[in-house]
């Protein structure tokens, strides 16, 4: 079973508006994380955000934040103000930690953003 | 401070043959962990190794190896090449411990013909 859905393999964005990327997740772990990850063309693989389960208060990371609804397991990314530099791939990631201390991420599909001038 | 460095970062092999990729994680990090992303497939995750030590392993045959140095430098070793085996590899390193983001490299990208 996928641990991390990704729904929209697309979406374009106006400069200057805000975007909602989808991410939901499966586990029955307690502790866990959760990781928003940003891919531009040239592969490298961006740090932009993470929530812990436990975190009762939604990350937010300047035009970044994350909108977590625990029981729904849901955690969306929402960009604001969205910038031509922001069009890339977007990725949502989770760390299942209460079994292990490994370090092991799960990545959903992405979602591709493309942001018009 | 350094990020993650990955080398090389192109790399075209020829079937049947064997290659090494090597990642140097930032400094302090003993956590490095490689992953596959292919456009089938996506991102896969092959192993992960802490202080020298392979923690997990993905679901890949046993083609695919990897160590770990005591400076946490880590190499992943594919033998007996596929085509399939083409794809951007990826080496994240973290802190050990609950709550700490992984960084990733630039990637290797591999090109099997």
């Amino acid at each position: 079973a996928q641990k991390i859905t990704q729904t929209q393999p697309g979406m374009f964005v106006q400069e200057k508006e805000a975007v909602t990327l989808d991410c939901t997740y499966d586990t029955s772990d307690q502790s866990y994380g959760l990781f928003w990850y940003k891919q531009p063309s040239s592969g490298e693989m961006i740090f932009l955000i993470y929530q812990g389960s436990y975190d009762e208060q939604n990350a937010t990371e300047g035009r970044y934040s994350l909108n977590f609804q625990k029981a729904r397991k849901s955690a969306n990314l929402v960009i604001s103000a969205s910038q031509l530099g922001d069009s890339a791939m977007y990725f949502c990631a989770m760390r299942e930690i209460s079994r292990s201390n490994d370090y092991k991420l799960s990545f959903g599909a992405g979602t591709t953003v493309t942001v018009r001038a | 401070k350094a990020g993650v460095t990955q080398t090389p970062r192109y790399l075209i092999k020829t079937r049947g043959q064997q290659v090494t990729l090597s990642c140097s994680p930032i400094s302090g990090h003993r956590s490095v962990s490689w992953y596959q992303q292919t456009p089938g497939q996506g991102l896969q995750f092959l192993f992960e190794y802490f202080s020298e030590t392979q923690r997990n392993k993905g679901n890949f045959p046993g083609r695919f190896s990897g160590r770990q140095f005591s400076n946490s430098r880590s190499e992943m070793n594919v033998s007996t090449l596929e085509l399939g085996d083409s794809a951007l590899y990826l080496c994240a390193s973290s802190f050990s411990g609950t709550g700490v983001s992984a960084f990733f490299g630039q990637g290797t990208r591999l090109t099997v013909v």
